[in-house]
């Protein structure tokens, strides 16, 4: 299994709504990521989760609550959000270090109204 | 710190045409060297690679080799479809991620 699965793939959420974005991964790789893209700008770096811990938090505001239960599952629990948070997030697995890079999920993409 | 600087775009080609988009890197440690491309609405996908000085990547008719004396990673193609219009990102290996270039977009007219 080569993929890295995103769900949902599209989701709108009311600003206080609490929601869950999912990534799985069966590529045995041991770091997980969670990335922020706006339209015409790079992934912005969220969260890096490296052998089930957190190893990197990009000073992300506390609405965004990331959570990894095991090497294969990585979530993002979302909460009070605004709507510049509407956005493109995007999962991604590799190994440790990412010498052969990242496998990137299709992204899920978050409309807050 | 590490960091990608590609050159700006949009880069618009005709059908056929022969491409190239810029990529420098900063030359700290011995980094692993990407090309991702990202269609509309779509998550990046790995174009190439290479791991170290002189390697060739290649994929789909792209290619990109890793110069060290130049600190590039440019890539080309000779004869770009309508299907290669994406966006094209450069991208590093630091210690624990990757750093990535703000991307390229190419469109190809028919």
């Amino acid at each position: 299994d080569t993929e890295v699965t995103q769900t949902p793939k599209h989701l709108v959420m009311g600003m206080t709504n609490k929601k869950s974005l999912k990534c799985e991964q069966h590529m045995g790789h041991r770091a997980m990521y969670w990335y922020k893209q706006k339209a015409k700008k790079p992934p912005e770096l969220m969260f890096v989760y490296s052998y089930e811990k957190l190893s990197i938090n990009e000073s992300v505001p506390s609405r965004f609550s990331p959570e990894c239960p095991n090497s294969s599952l990585l979530n993002l629990h979302l909460h009070a959000l605004q709507p510049e948070d509407s956005a493109l997030y995007l999962c991604a697995s590799s190994q440790v270090p990412p010498t052969d890079g990242y496998t990137f999920g299709s992204g899920t993409r978050l409309t807050v109204v | 710190g590490d960091s990608v600087t590609q050159m700006e775009g949009p880069v618009t080609l005709s059908e056929e045409a022969c491409l190239t988009i810029n990529c420098t890197y900063t030359a700290t440690g011995y980094p692993s060297l990407f090309w991702y491309v990202q269609y509309p609405g779509e998550g990046l996908q790995l174009l190439l690679k290479a791991t170290k000085a002189d390697d060739k990547g290649s994929n789909k008719g792209f290619e990109a080799t890793y110069r060290k004396e130049t600190t590039s990673f440019h890539l080309e193609k000779g004869s770009v479809q309508v299907s290669d219009s994406a966006v094209y990102f450069c991208a590093r290996s630091g210690y624990s991620t990757l750093t990535f270039g703000k991307g390229t977009m190419l469109l190809v007219s028919p």
